[in-house]
């Protein structure tokens, strides 16, 4: 156990909806980070959100955004969903980032998007 | 549990033989690397890392080496075990913290 823990497990909707996927990070974790996990694509990095703010983005649609809330837990808002999105999406969590300092990413179970 | 990737390649091994997984990266430019292992219907959990100013890292029963000069990356599992199988990502860290996955590798571990 990672201790992340992402809400729900699994998720199923119609095209067109708007789900909202949601994680709470590791004890002290200050940064949140949200991937996607396709058959066609892997893994792809998202979007990163440290201490309430955006840190970092990457293949992430307009039709997502994100967002951390003071008590450092993390939501991902997908919207006009599309077959396509149907896919794992994993958050996680690492500890303080400062500078060039990487730190560990700890992924949570995942959740499971069905779009039909 | 789900599946991760149907069309990943796959390293079949002999449960005690050794596993040797192979990734290229793309970015000459990234200083932190991470081998990740995935079993199905998990999230990825880290295995090891090794920073750009180092060659080789060890762990228990795992061996991290890299080459920059033709951008490579391998991981070593000696003694593979059966809960040894699942998919295997290596990610490069080359902006902040943000980790870029390669397509990964399943290893199958016959007993």
């Amino acid at each position: 156990d990672s201790g992340v823990t992402q809400t729900p497990k699994h998720l199923i909707t119609a095209t067109g909806q708007r789900v909202t996927l949601r994680c709470s990070p590791r004890s002290g974790d200050l940064s949140v980070y949200w991937y996607q996990q396709s058959l066609d694509q892997g893994l792809q990095f998202l979007i990163q959100y440290y201490n309430g703010e955006e840190r970092a983005k990457g293949n992430i649609l307009e039709r997502f955004s994100a967002q951390q809330f003071p008590d450092l837990h993390s939501e991902l808002n997908l919207s006009s969903l599309e077959l396509g999105d149907s896919a794992l999406y994993f958050c996680a969590s690492s500890a303080k980032t400062s500078g060039r300092v990487i730190n560990e990413q700890f992924f949570g179970p995942g959740t499971r998007l069905t779009v039909l | 549990g789900e599946s991760v990737g149907l069309h990943l390649p796959t390293l079949s091994v002999q449960e005690g033989d050794n596993s040797i997984i192979n990734c290229a990266y793309s970015n000459s430019a990234s200083d932190y690397f991470i081998w990740y292992k995935q079993e199905s219907g998990k999230g990825p959990q880290f295995i090891i890392d090794i920073r750009s100013n180092m060659d080789k890292r060890q762990g228990q029963r795992v061996t991290v080496l890299l080459n920059k000069t033709v951008k490579h990356l391998s991981l070593q599992i000696a003694a593979t075990q059966p809960g040894d199988s699942a998919v295997y990502f290596c990610a490069e860290n080359n902006a902040g913290n943000m980790l870029t996955f390669g397509g990964g590798t399943r290893l199958m571990v016959k007993p």
